[in-house]
């Protein structure tokens, strides 16, 4: 079936840019993640979603940061004011939990970011 | 809080040689371990994980690593390397047995594979 999907793949915006990334979660899946991987770095948490609410934002580097996911489903990652330094891969994955670990995470292949 | 270092940024081997990836972690709580690798231009798999019971565990494509908690690692290893198996690969550790948003990755090794 379909795995997660993470729109676009490439995106390319000038400093002080506003950015919107999109997450399509596997269908069903009720808990949503997001991560930022930066050049040698693994993923690194940014916030967590179980359903519509936001569980655990607390890896949110800045309020220029924000997510959202109105229906449950499909998540907007969002980037005011963009910087040099917000550059990297954002990924998305899903699982069905939460019922603990048996709920493996599904990433998607990742949004890469460049603020020029 | 959890976190985890992979010794070794990159790991070059043989094909047909042991693969050994390194990963240490630190937990105040009893962790869950996992390894995930990401090929080229692909998401993240998870390749096995640690939860309870037996410290051995086997994933897939022929891998394994086996949880010390003496020593506080969850090594890969696999005992024959194969071209394909050229990717990065990632240690993470969790403490929650709910949920998934305390679990944080290592920083990678990257490994080569040469005919």
């Amino acid at each position: 079936g379909a795995g997660v999907s993470q729109t676009p793949s490439n995106k390319v915006t000038e400093k002080g840019k506003y950015v919107e990334l999109r997450c399509d979660p596997i269908s069903g899946h009720t808990a949503l993640y997001w991560y930022r991987q930066s050049l040698g770095q693994g993923p690194e948490f940014l916030i967590y979603f179980q359903g519509t609410g936001a569980a655990d934002d607390s890896g949110l580097p800045n309020d220029r940061f924000f997510a959202v996911r109105p229906e449950g489903s499909v998540s907007t990652l969002k980037i005011q004011r963009t910087e040099r330094g917000d550059s990297a891969v954002y990924l998305c994955a899903s699982s069905s939990g939460p019922n603990g670990h048996n709920s493996p995470l599904h990433f998607g292949n990742g949004t890469r970011l460049t603020v020029t | 809080a959890q976190s985890v270092t992979q010794l070794g940024s990159h790991v070059s081997v043989s094909e047909g040689a042991l693969v050994l990836l390194r990963c240490n972690y630190s937990s105040s709580v009893p962790p869950y371990l996992f390894w995930y690798v990401q090929y080229p231009n692909q998401g993240l798999q998870l390749l096995l994980k640690y939860t309870t019971g037996a410290t051995l565990v086997k994933g897939i494509n022929g891998f394994e690593a086996e949880f010390k908690k003496s020593e506080t690692s969850f090594h890969l290893t696999k005992p024959s390397a194969h071209m394909s198996d050229a990717a990065e690969y990632f240690c993470a550790v969790s403490g929650s047995t709910y949920n998934n948003n305390d679990m944080r990755f290592g920083a990678g090794t990257r490994l080569t594979v040469k005919p």
